[in-house]
């Protein structure tokens, strides 16, 4: 059975810092995404990955497929970019897991 | 604007009663999900849909139903059987089964 756990639970920091979420899963995967959830309760897939590195404005999401692990790192962060973030991982056609996500709040 | 719509964004129910949450899509999408998400808890999936006229149960199906009628349109049932239904609703389309999914606004369901 696929576990994904998230690292840290909450994370504060202050604006502009480089920030790094680790997420650590226990089978071998197709896939692994990373979601941002405001608020609001609203999602948004933020990157859907499967080997490497894949970059969007000042987010990076790296995954090691040897040690079944990934970080989601936020440069140059801003307190917009406080939501919590989520990371969930799939093998084949099995559903996707999903961690329980890391609050991330960026003050001003 | 081509997106995932839920409503409504609050819902109550009264012990015993039936309710339904309305999911749609325009994005020509042929899979759909229905998630719950409990404080502290990851998303757990309850139903989910890959093609029109075809459901399967999630993780955690007991006391809902669903159907696929329609392409764009996947509602959600929460019966009396499910005993503790107070949660947030989250409704996902993908273009195909376990490709990037997009999420709905979510719908708030509170018992009375």
């Amino acid at each position: 059975k696929n576990e994904v756990e998230q690292s840290p639970q909450n994370l504060t920091a202050q604006e502009g810092e480089f920030i790094t979420i680790n997420c650590s899963y226990s089978v071998g995967i197709s896939a692994l995404h990373w979601l941002q959830q405001h608020p609001g309760g609203g999602i948004v897939s933020l990157f859907m990955l499967s080997s490497g590195k894949k970059k969007h404005g000042r987010l990076i999401a790296t995954i090691n497929i040897q040690e079944k692990h990934s970080s989601l790192h936020i440069t140059a962060s801003h307190p917009r970019d406080s939501a919590v973030y989520i990371c969930a991982s799939n093998f084949g056609n099995e559903k996707l897991t999903f961690g329980t996500g890391t609050r991330l709040t960026i003050i001003p | 604007d081509g997106g995932i719509t839920q409503s409504p964004k609050y819902l109550f129910r009264k012990e015993g009663q039936n309710v339904t949450l309305s999911c749609e899509q325009n994005l020509n999408h042929d899979a759909m999900y229905w998630y719950r998400q409990d404080p502290g808890q990851g998303l757990r999936l309850i139903y989910y849909s890959q093609i029109v006229n075809d459901f399967q149960k999630g993780d955690i199906a007991e006391g809902y139903s669903v159907s696929r009628e329609k392409k764009e349109s996947f509602p959600l049932t929460v019966t009396s059987a499910q005993k503790n239904p107070t949660a947030f609703y989250l409704c996902a389309s993908s273009i195909q089964y376990q490709e990037t999914q997009y999420f709905g606004p979510g719908t708030r369901l509170l018992v009375l």
